[in-house]
């Protein structure tokens, strides 16, 4: 199975700040990554698919970047909105597999 | 607009069996993967395994095999999770979430339920 580590597990920023989060594949995925956004008490929710594909109605200052096995997710101007915790997912193999997850506060 | 229902919340005994249903309207899912995703308290997401009606044939974690099992009834666009032997540390909010692409469980998951939450004690 394919093994995904995310870093760090958990992040406090400041309202403006960039963060960037970063999920580690233990073999080649090529670009098959996608990143969730799951809020307390909501379903997850599709932010970017396949690396860098941005979701319809998700904003700007979310993008992801990356290639065979080490990925980024940034956000740029992070905003109130965007407490939560972000997950990565693997959908190269037909076994999925997510990431541990990284716990977004504002500070 | 696809709408994912999910059954109501469980509490059930150690050993004992649940069944968590998914309901999809709006669209067909018959081409496209639904999985089982949970989330034990304090802990991350977990895939569980899903299913492409389609293909009928489940995929299920490695972690999860033999105690789990997936169905799903396309006439009823339902999906089915099955829990057989549970124990304490089942207990989660487990989601159900459709696949973007069609006809491959290799995807991202675009549409997700509200969550059931299964509680396992005595």
């Amino acid at each position: 199975d394919i093994q995904m580590t995310q870093s760090p597990s958990s992040l406090s920023a400041s309202v403006g700040d960039r963060v960037t989060i970063t999920c580690r594949a233990s073999q080649s995925i090529t670009n098959h990554l996608n990143w969730y956004q799951h809020k307390l008490g909501e379903a997850p929710k599709l932010l970017i698919s396949t690396t860098s594909t941005l979701q319809s109605g998700v904003p700007s200052r979310f993008s992801g970047s990356g290639s065979g096995t080490d990925f980024t997710l940034t956000i740029a101007n992070v905003q109130v909105d965007d407490v939560a915790t972000y997950y990565c997912q693997q959908s190269y193999s037909t076994f999925l597999s997510f990431g541990g997850g990284t716990k977004v506060e504002i500070k | 607009q696809l709408q994912l229902v999910q059954s109501g919340p469980e509490v059930k005994q150690p050993g004992s069996s649940v069944k968590v249903s998914c309901r999809a309207s709006g669209i067909s899912f018959y081409r496209h993967a639904m999985i089982w995703v949970r989330q034990a308290p304090g802990q991350g997401l977990e895939w569980v395994g899903g299913i492409i009606p389609l293909f009928e044939t489940p995929s299920y974690a490695q972690s999860f095999q033999g105690r789990v099992i997936i169905t799903a009834d396309e006439v009823a666009r339902t999906t089915y999770l099955e829990f057989i032997s549970l124990r304490p540390d089942d207990t989660a909010i487990y989601y159900c979430a459709k696949s973007a692409v069609q006809a491959s469980m290799g995807s991202y998951f675009d549409d997700w339920g509200q969550g059931t939450l299964v509680t396992v004690s005595s």
